[in-house]
């Protein structure tokens, strides 16, 4: 069973910049979490996707944006980069939202120069 | 909203016990989930508590108490490869996966 998948694995992008971040779930998961993590810090919520639909979001501003697809997979969009978005970007996955375990992505690690 | 504290950085033996503390505030609380993350790696489940007290998976243990706000991770006979950041997790009213700051956990020989 294929696990989380994200895509790219790296990007570079400068400032003032769109960039897109793909996720695919494990197969059969409907839901899609999405992290913002700053090198050496903690993981902060970003977005929440379940069957299709934005379920929750993070204290984020609304340049981060994203949806998620007929098929589960997701994209977190950020628009008007600035140098602090430079993250790693880690998206998870469970089977249903309130499942306990949830799986991740080996994220994309944005850099915004 | 919801916030979980624990601490930044725990330094340890091999060999020797670890108990890293979480306490947290929020509404509708599901569980509290325990991920570690080696550097450069994806956070990777390790257990999840929804009810009170211990539970217990090899060398690692959780252990919750509703009414305190609070659990922990307690690692036992800690091993080299133990060195990784743990984070402790709430699920809560919303669905939202609250991660905290995370734990350095540092194994020296």
């Amino acid at each position: 069973e294929a696990g989380v998948t994200q895509s790219p694995t790296h990007l570079i992008k400068t400032r003032g910049q769109q960039a897109t971040l793909r996720c695919s779930p494990i197969s059969g998961h409907t839901s899609v979490y999405w992290y913002q993590q700053a090198l050496g810090l903690g993981l902060q919520f970003l977005l929440w996707y379940d069957e299709g639909e934005e379920r929750n979001r993070g204290n984020f501003p609304p340049r981060f944006s994203g949806r998620q697809f007929p098929n589960y997979s997701s994209e977190l969009n950020v628009n008007a980069l600035e140098l602090e978005d430079s993250a790693l970007y880690l998206c998870a996955s469970n089977r249903q939202g309130g499942d306990t375990e949830a799986f991740f992505g080996q994220g994309t690690r944005l850099t915004v120069v | 909203g919801q916030s979980l504290e624990q601490p930044s950085e725990v330094t340890a033996v091999e060999g020797a016990i670890v108990q890293i503390n979480c306490t947290y505030q929020t509404s509708g609380f599901y569980g509290l989930s325990w991920y570690q993350q080696h550097d450069g790696g994806a956070p990777t489940f390790l257990s999840y508590n929804a009810l009170d007290g211990l539970e217990e998976t090899g060398r690692f243990s959780s252990f919750l108490s509703r009414s305190d706000s609070y659990g922990y991770l307690l690692l036992q006979e800690l091993q080299m490869k133990d060195s990784a950041s743990y984070f402790c997790a709430v699920m809560a009213a919303g669905n939202k996966l609250t991660f905290g700051g995370g734990t350095r956990v540092l194994v020296k020989p």
